[in-house]
Parts: structure tokens; C-alpha cells; sequence
């Protein structure tokens, strides 16, 4: 099935450091949804955006919509050791259906 | 709010044996789940749409007759692996969806189930 262009595919980072990472489409969604996954857990949702340009924060997390309905991007700033883990951006289409379609993830990890 | 369980969390089954994997809303009603395959280190693929009181839509791919879902109730909807084989065994995980605040819709995923076929 189609995945999303999820970029980067994994970082290393400092505690205390901002994060940025982007996610990239060939079709327009409707909605962008960021998920986080733990090792052997399911994903959790962090952020949905439903409007182009739309600019959404959550604590320590902000997320856009970008305008042209293709592509989403998710800050995290000043980054703590609790969020390693996978995050996953994920659009979605109006309709019943609503399925997701994920992007390939981005692992995350955070040092002292 | 928007809690979704899955049971079992791990199991193991002897080649050829069935599995049923359960997929709750706790709280809240939902008459559409997902049902998703993960392989390690590799995203969700969706396998199938769960419709309360109707049948499953399955993705290209994805055969029918092996994954079994029933989706009985607003709370419930479940995966039969039938005839499982070792190269079934996967982190399978539901989601639920749930009408958002600004008229939109959002998937909860449930912790997901290991299954390991020998």
C-alpha cells in the first residue's frame, strides 16, 4: 500500500534540543494526524489538523498543516529522554472510509 | 477519554491452529475500526476496515478468507487468523475511530498483539 515520505528516518539528539521532522505526499489529505509509538505498544495520537495552514501545539509539540495539503511538519522542542520512541505522521481522507495512510516513521533518540 | 484495548497482548499458536484477536472501544461507541500489521521496524499497514453490522473491506492483498473480522457490536470488533503460518506471526493492531471536536475524524490504536506462529 501507498506510505508517506517521512523524513529524517532517524535521529540522535541531546536532551534539550529541538526536533524537526517532515512528512511529504504525492495525493492531498483532508487531515494530518502525528503519532507516537512505543517498542511493542500501539501508536498514540499527539496532534490532528484539519485545516490547511493550520499550526497546532500540544506542550512541547507544535505541528502545521501545510497549504498545499501534502505535506505536515512536527516540532518538539527542548527534547527530554522520554520521547524516544517512533513518530509517525499519517493522512487521512473525508468520507466514511477515513482511512490512514502512514508515513515511514522517524526514530527517535534522545542522550543525556 | 478514547481508550481502546486489545486482548490478548502475546500469543503463541502451533502452525495450522486459529487465533481471535478482540479490539474494545472502551469508552466510546465506534462503528468503524481498522485492523493494521506491523513487522518490525516498518510502519502500520492497514489490512482491513471493520464496519459495525456489515461486512469487512479489505485491502488489496489481503486475503478474506484467512483474516476473519466481525464487528458485532459498537464496542467490538474482532480478527480470526485462520490457518495461521509462521510468516503470519506480526504485531497486529486495531484502531477505532471517533468523530473529532472540529467535525473531523481521529483513529485511537489499541496496545496492539503480538503473535508468534511456530
Amino acid at each position: 500500500g501507498q506510505q508517506l515520505n517521512q523524513s529524517p528516518q532517524s535521529m540522535f539528539i541531546q536532551e534539550g534540543e529541538d526536533v524537526s521532522m517532515n512528512c511529504t505526499s504525492s495525493s492531498i489529505f483532508n487531515t494530518w494526524l502525528w503519532y507516537k509509538q512505543d517498542p511493542g505498544e500501539g501508536p498514540v495520537l499527539l496532534i490532528a489538523l484539519y485545516k490547511a495552514g493550520e499550526l497546532t501545539s500540544n506542550g512541547r509539540l507544535t505541528a502545521q498543516f501545510g497549504i498545499t495539503r501534502k505535506d505536515s511538519f512536527l516540532n518538539i522542542s527542548a527534547s527530554i529522554p522520554s520521547d524516544v520512541g517512533i513518530y509517525f505522521c499519517a493522512g487521512q481522507t473525508t468520507g466514511t472510509a477515513s482511512k490512514l495512510t502512514f508515513g515511514t516513521g522517524t526514530r527517535l533518540q534522545v542522550t543525556l | 477519554g478514547a481508550v481502546v484495548s486489545q486482548h490478548p497482548s502475546r500469543v503463541i499458536c502451533k502452525s495450522g491452529t486459529s487465533v481471535k484477536i478482540e479490539c474494545r472501544s472502551l469508552d466510546f461507541q465506534a462503528t468503524t475500526m481498522f485492523w493494521y500489521r506491523q513487522f518490525p521496524k516498518q510502519s502500520l499497514m492497514l489490512m482491513a476496515t471493520s464496519n459495525e453490522g456489515s461486512k469487512a473491506t479489505y485491502e488489496q492483498g489481503v486475503e478474506k478468507d484467512k483474516f476473519l473480522i466481525n464487528h458485532a457490536s459498537l464496542t467490538l470488533s474482532t480478527l480470526t487468523v485462520t490457518s495461521a503460518h509462521p510468516e503470519d506471526s506480526s504485531f497486529y493492531i486495531c484502531s477505532a475511530l471517533r468523530v473529532a471536536g472540529q467535525g473531523g475524524y481521529e483513529q485511537y490504536f489499541g496496545p496492539g498483539t503480538r503473535l508468534t506462529v511456530t
